[in-house]
């Protein structure tokens, strides 16, 4: 079992360009959580996203960012016209059946860099 | 929103001393409370957990004591060692946000050697 499989791991983008971040959940899982993390601070959940369907998108910026998780391939993050202010480690996360008590296992995260 | 605090901010330690990080959170209807160990520039992982039908749980060195009347919860590392060094997380769920996680701001340990 691979377990939660981000890419890229890093990526640069000039400040109005799109970024496109990639989560593959662990095998069996079909719920995946989208976290960004600033630097010294924790993990603000963004989106909750089962095969198909956005369950709450709540902690996401209106504007500019958008979540998808297919029927097949993995679910992305996407995030347009980029400002520095994106600059952000983002996690993903998969859990089996999105229970509320149930574990979170996070990938190792894609680090944006806006210039 | 729901909230979950966390304290200390920083906490530095000898090895072999205890450590004791603390939580309080919001959501009264909460019921899984895990807490992650985040490595520079890694993944946060999983260290232990505990489910709001129980009052502690340890697991060898690392226990967790849960006060649901307080909306108190805590992590207590025993005989630290340097290997402990790491950002700690808690979490409680959101139960108004379809289950995802509230994560505190983190607890940055230090153990010296």
């Amino acid at each position: 079992n691979a377990g939660v499989m981000q890419n890229p791991r890093h990526l640069v983008r000039r400040r109005g360009q799109e970024a496109r971040l990639r989560c593959s959940p662990m095998k069996g899982h079909s719920h995946v959580y989208w976290y960004r993390q600033l630097p010294e601070e924790g993990l603000k959940f963004m989106v909750y996203l089962q095969k198909e369907n956005i369950i709450d998108e709540s902690g996401m910026p209106k504007e500019r960012f958008s979540a998808e998780f297919p029927k097949e391939g993995p679910s992305i993050l996407r995030i347009q016209q980029v400002v520095r202010g994106d600059s952000a480690a983002y996690f993903c996360a998969s859990s089996p059946q999105g229970r509320t008590n149930e574990k979170l296992f996070f990938g190792s995260g894609t680090q944006l860099s806006v210039l | 929103g729901e909230n979950v605090e966390q304290h200390p901010s920083t906490l530095s330690v000898q090895e072999g001393d205890s450590a004791v990080i603390k939580c309080t959170y919001s959501d009264s209807a909460s019921n899984y409370f895990p807490w992650y160990k985040q490595e520079l520039g890694k993944r946060p992982q999983l260290i232990i957990d505990i489910r709001s039908n129980v009052g502690e749980k340890k697991d060898q060195r690392i226990a967790v004591t849960l006060n649901k009347t307080a909306k108190h919860f805590s992590l207590h590392i025993t005989e630290t060692q340097p290997e402990d060094s790491a950002v700690y997380f808690c979490a409680a769920t959101n139960t108004r946000g379809q289950g995802n996680l509230i994560f505190g701001k983190g607890t940055k340990l230090s153990v010296k050697p």
